[in-house]
């Protein structure tokens, strides 16, 4: 069965400086996608950065990028150069290519930004 | 913006009673998914439209029911609503209807049974 594991609740980060948000995942299906979702207080879920598993290189995005380890099946999200606006709920999902229809996601990292 | 749309944004309601949480999707988007997300529970798939169609089904309760008109907006339907039914109600919106689609959510409608 398809699950994500997202192992830090909480973290704290100095403005400025780079952070990685940590997701795991299980699958049995060679063909997936990874995703990662924003969700800042006001509530709206924000696409961030798609990988595919097919995917040969990390995906990357503005000042986002996926390090991808697939014989981990680790799929952390980096964030370069951080800002108070990063402040934020970020999750990890995962969507099997067989079943593609069923998203599931992470419990969740709640990313706090010191000025 | 994301481009899906959802109303309301707030609903208050007494239990018992039932709801119509209303989604039209991005431009040339076919498929519509429901999410619930309430703190206890997470993030939960509950049901997948796609051009009119249920695609698939994931932990949505017997009292919820959802449909796909032809101009593809859909609704979400909760009925013999409980304290527990309480949570963040999000649509999603894809391209297509199967395959590694990235999903674009709206802004939720926030459900409050009292």
């Amino acid at each position: 069965a398809q699950k994500i594991t997202q192992t830090q609740p909480g973290m704290f980060v100095q403005e400025k400086e780079a952070v990685t948000l940590d997701c795991t995942y299980d699958t049995s299906d060679p063909s997936y996608g990874l995703f990662w979702y924003k969700q800042p207080s006001s509530g709206e879920m924000i696409f961030l950065i798609y990988q595919g598993s097919y995917d040969q290189q990390n995906a990357t995005e503005g000042r986002y990028s996926l390090n991808f380890q697939k014989a981990r099946k680790s799929a952390n999200l980096v964030i370069s150069a951080s800002q108070l606006g990063d402040s934020a709920m970020y999750f990890c999902a995962m969507r099997e290519g067989s079943s593609a229809s069923k998203i599931i996601f992470g419990s969740g990292t709640r990313l706090s930004i010191r000025p | 913006d994301s481009g899906v749309t959802q109303t309301p944004k707030h609903l208050i309601t007494a239990t018992g009673q039932r709801v119509t949480l209303r989604c039209s999707p991005r431009s040339g988007d076919l498929s519509v998914y429901w999410y619930q997300q309430s703190l206890d529970q997470g993030l939960q798939f509950l049901i997948q439209y796609y051009n009119g169609e249920e695609r698939a089904k994931g932990n949505i309760l017997e009292r919820f029911s959802a449909q796909q008109f032809p101009d593809l907006h859909s609704e979400l339907n909760l009925s013999s609503l409980e304290l527990g039914d309480s949570a963040l109600y999000f649509c999603a919106s894809s391209r297509g209807g199967a395959g590694l689609d990235t999903q674009y959510f709206g802004p939720g409608t926030r459900l409050t049974v009292l």
